[in-house]
């Protein structure tokens, strides 16, 4: 099977653009999560979906929004970039995404914003 | 009550030694411990995990040993090797409910 894609690899932006990342989970995984690592704040739940629908999300602002496909694809837009938002954004996904369930991470998306 | 504590923040080895990097959590409805092992460039992916009723778990050189009343758990890595040089991750949970520890990055010096 293939493995988690993502899509652009790297990306520079400017403030005050707007970006949109996309992830394609592992066939047959419904739910895709979405993760900002920081070298100083780690790995940060920014949400996650199953079956077309935000089952969970974490806490940052509405400028972070998201969205999946009927084929379970996900795309991930920040609006109105800032400096802050600067990180590698990763997309992991899982079967169902149980309690129990491993996750399964593409290789990130890494943002520059300038 | 959600948190996972993760120490040391960086950890320097010899090749050869071993390696060990500690967790503790805080949520006692986890019921699915792994570990995320992270290369330079590219995403997490697991490289062990435990469940709560088991005292330890081991897989080639990676053992993980887990102390339920003092919610503790641990990741030995046994004769380190240059290419486990990686960042570490240590969760509580699994799916989209993992809480991540803040990670570990470990070099082993050749």
């Amino acid at each position: 099977k293939a493995g988690v894609t993502q899509t652009p690899r790297y990306l520079i932006k400017t403030r005050g653009q707007q970006v949109t990342l996309s992830c394609s989970p592992i066939s047959g995984h419904r739910s895709v999560s979405w993760y900002q690592q920081t070298p100083g704040q780690g790995l940060q739940f920014l949400f996650e979906y199953f079956s077309e629908t935000q089952r969970n999300k974490g806490n940052f602002p509405g400028r972070f929004s998201g969205r999946q496909f009927s084929n379970s694809r996900s795309e991930m837009n920040v609006s109105t970039l800032e400096l802050g938002d600067s990180a590698l954004y990763l997309c992991a996904s899982s079967a169902q995404g149980g309690a129990n369930e491993k996750l399964f991470f593409g290789s990130g998306t890494q943002l520059s914003v300038l | 009550q959600q948190q996972v504590k993760q120490s040391p923040q960086s950890l320097i080895v010899q090749k050869g030694g071993i390696s060990i990097i500690n967790c503790a959590y805080e949520n006692t409805a986890f019921d699915y411990f792994p570990w995320y092992q992270q290369f330079p460039g590219k995403g997490p992916a697991l490289l062990i995990a435990i469940r709560p009723d088991v005292s330890e778990k081991k897989e080639g050189r990676f053992t993980i040993s887990f102390n339920k009343s003092a919610k503790q758990f641990s990741l030995h890595i046994m004769d380190s090797q240059p290419g486990d040089s990686a960042t570490y991750f240590c969760a509580g949970g699994g799916g989209f409910k993992t809480i991540f520890g803040a990670g570990t990055r470990l070099f082993v010096k050749a």
